[in-house]
């Protein structure tokens, strides 16, 4: 079925740039779109951002457009989401997952804080 | 653009089976969904793709008692012969190009 794991979160301050990294592993990860979707504390699942198997194609959310980017990278089998401008609105876990029919394969996540 | 509407909250007794809800928004009724478990302090899990004819696939290793239906807009996840770990929240998930789009969750209490 596949197993992905992020890294790369941790605390940053307001106005700030932090990588994410998702690593990949158990599927042929160039055959899939791939997205990140994050929880706010207390809060519902919202999607961020998703690209096409080859990086042709991404999309965004509005409210990180111009300020995340998500990239991939296949030869590494590795997804990143670079976040820049961060706001304490962005304080979530953020998770990258596989599509296909919906996200069939999660992984457990990072945490991002952004405070000072 | 399409918007999914749950229920905050459902509750149903140890043993007997619930049905969780999940509606498209107006001209979205034809759009396949994805149905999501998330325990508490847990990444999600996929327990199934449910087309808009009720026709269902399941991930692996999610148990009989999970199963899916649709009518018109509203997509829906049974659960039978409910068990205490299967308190958790329950997300809806669809997508079209460009977007992807989460409902609101429902947080199912066992009793």
């Amino acid at each position: 079925e596949g197993q992905l794991v992020e890294s790369g979160g941790g605390l940053v301050q307001p106005g700030g740039s932090l990588r994410l990294s998702c690593a990949a592993s158990g599927f042929t990860f160039n055959k899939y779109w791939m997205s990140w979707v994050r929880q706010a504390p207390g809060r519902g699942l919202e999607w961020v951002a998703t690209i096409k198997e080859d990086g042709s194609e991404k999309y965004y959310v509005d409210s990180v457009k111009g300020r995340f980017a998500i990239s991939r990278d296949n030869a590494k089998n590795s997804l990143y989401l670079q976040m820049n401008t961060v706001t304490a609105e962005d304080t979530a876990v953020f998770y990258c997952a596989r599509e296909g029919g919906g996200y069939q394969v999660w992984g457990q996540g990072t945490l991002v804080i952004v405070s000072s | 653009q399409v918007v999914l509407t749950q229920s905050p909250s459902a509750s149903a007794s140890l043993g007997a089976s619930v049905k969780l809800t999940c509606t498209l928004s107006s001209g979205h009724s034809s759009y396949d969904i994805a149905w999501h478990q998330q325990k508490p302090e847990k990444g999600p899990r996929y327990l199934m793709k449910l087309n808009s004819d009720g026709s269902h696939y399941k991930g692996d290793g999610i148990p009989g008692r999970f199963s899916g239906s649709s009518s018109g807009a509203e997509r829906y996840l049974i659960i039978s012969s409910l068990q205490s770990e299967d308190e958790a929240d329950y997300y809806c998930q669809t997508w079209d190009t460009g977007i992807r789009v989460f409902g609101g969750g429902t947080k199912l209490t066992v009793l």
